[in-house]
């Protein structure tokens, strides 16, 4: 099974700010990943795929990147309601996978 | 509107069976891959596994594939989970979810909550 690494576990940021969060794969998933976004209480969201294209509806703040093993989800500009945790999943190969998660909070 | 509504949850007592329901609306079910996945309090996402559109095929973790049993009634536009033999460790949310063609999971249910204890 293809093992999926986040980091950090958790992050705290001020409005306005901007924040990374890493997803590794340990083995290359060639731009296969997606994050979710688990608003408190609610259950996950599509927020990016291809490791980079937005799904339909999310801001523009927020983007991907990455290849190979290692990926990354940027939100620019921090706004409240991004307050969630955020989820990769890798789609390249059966079973699927979720990183641990990073729960971004508001300092 | 896409819809996913679970139900069939609820405290069950360990090795006991219970089968959770996922009522389907708002697109063409019988179009869709459709999965489920789970959440142990305070965990991450685990993928329980997946079934194709007519149910010839369905997929699972290694781990649930003798416990837990995938099942869909496409005229009734639902997804269910048996599962069986049931322990702590299979304490979680359960959430259904529809399936891209790349295996993503574009909606999800609310979920439904689990809990195995005597």
């Amino acid at each position: 099974d293809i093992q999926m690494t986040q980091s950090p576990a958790s992050l705290s940021a001020s409005l306005g700010e901007t924040v990374t969060i890493e997803c590794l794969a340990s083995e290359d998933i060639y731009s296969n990943l997606a994050w979710y976004q688990q608003k408190p209480g609610k259950s996950p969201q599509l927020l990016i795929y291809y490791a980079n294209s937005l799904n339909d509806g999310v801001p523009s703040r927020f983007s991907g990147s990455g290849s190979g093993t290692q990926y990354s989800l940027k939100i620019n500009s921090l706004q409240s309601e991004d307050v969630s945790i955020y989820f990769c999943q890798q789609n390249y190969d059966s079973p699927w996978t979720f990183g641990g998660g990073t729960k971004l909070e508001l300092k | 509107e896409v819809k996913l509504v679970e139900s069939g949850g609820g405290l069950v007592q360990p090795g006991r069976s219970l089968k959770l329901s996922c009522a389907a609306s708002g697109f063409s079910f019988n179009d869709y891959w459709m999965g489920w996945v789970r959440q142990a309090p305070g965990k991450g996402l685990e993928w329980i596994g997946e079934i194709n559109q007519d149910s010839t095929t369905i997929n699972y973790i290694p781990s649930l594939k003798d416990k837990f049993t995938i099942s869909r009634d496409n005229a009734q536009n639902t997804l269910y989970l048996q599962m069986s033999k049931l322990g702590s460790e299979d304490t979680a949310i359960y959430y259904c979810a529809r399936v891209t063609t790349i295996a993503l999971f574009d909606y999800w249910g609310q979920g439904v909550m689990v809990t195995v204890s005597s």
